[in-house]
């Protein structure tokens, strides 16, 4: 089965630059999407297809994927993005099309 | 403006079945490529996604559980509904209904707010 992994959480102080990568086997053959998950709310895209920012996302949001990772970045990380991060891939073949979520703290 | 909402019991009793509707508003079920899923979240655990209906009726269902798992989508009601059987306390979680599209590669861009759903006696 395919395997999404990301680290479980990383820190980052306001201001800086927070990568959040999602690992598996020729992911760069894939598209990935990533999504924003503050505690108790739903899920909110931010990156869909590798690195398209759907409207009203900031651009301090980017992806990129090659290889065998994909990467999330935030730019000028504020406060408010302190937030869980899932990547995403799509095929009805496997079990997990989410990855194992990212904890940002923003310190 | 397109929104989804998800209703259903937050209580069910081991083996019995948990049943979600989602109803959605400001879209339809009929829009060529698009198309509505099932995910859950166990407290403090990742999303998994659960099934997938398409506009053309075509089903998809996480291959773990498959032979508990159903989707179907009432087009007139502008509902889809899942449906789990036999459902056990590793069950528990929050349902999200969400609205899908893409070509070649499926994203989900609008959610309902999710409601947790308890197993327990």
């Amino acid at each position: 089965s395919y395997v999404l992994t990301q680290p479980r959480s990383v820190s980052v102080a306001p201001g800086k630059t927070a990568t959040i990568s999602c690992g598996g086997d020729t992911i760069g053959t894939k598209s990935v999407h990533w999504y924003q998950q503050k505690s108790g709310q739903a899920p909110i895209l931010i990156i869909s297809y590798n690195g398209d920012r759907p409207s009203g996302v900031p651009e301090r949001f980017s992806g990129s994927n090659s290889g065998n990772t994909a990467t999330l970045t935030i730019d000028r990380v504020e406060a408010g993005d302190g937030a869980d991060y899932y990547c995403q891939v799509w095929d009805s073949t496997y079990d997990q099309i989410f990855g194992g979520g990212t904890k940002l703290t923003v310190v | 403006q397109i929104t989804l909402k998800e209703s259903g019991p937050t209580l069910v009793k081991p083996t019995q079945t948990l049943t979600r509707t989602c109803n959605l508003s400001g879209l339809s079920l009929n829009n060529r490529g698009e198309g509505v899923a099932w995910i859950r979240q166990p407290p403090g655990k990742a999303l998994e996604w659960l099934a997938l209906v398409y506009w053309d009726d075509d089903k998809y269902y996480r291959p773990s559980l498959k032979n508990r798992v159903t989707i179907t989508k009432d087009t007139s009601k502008n509902q889809v509904v899942l449906k789990l059987t036999d459902v056990d306390p590793v069950d528990t979680a929050t349902y999200f209904c969400a609205h899908g599209e893409g070509a070649g590669s499926w994203f989900f861009d609008y959610w309902g707010p999710g409601i947790l759903v308890a197993v327990s006696t």
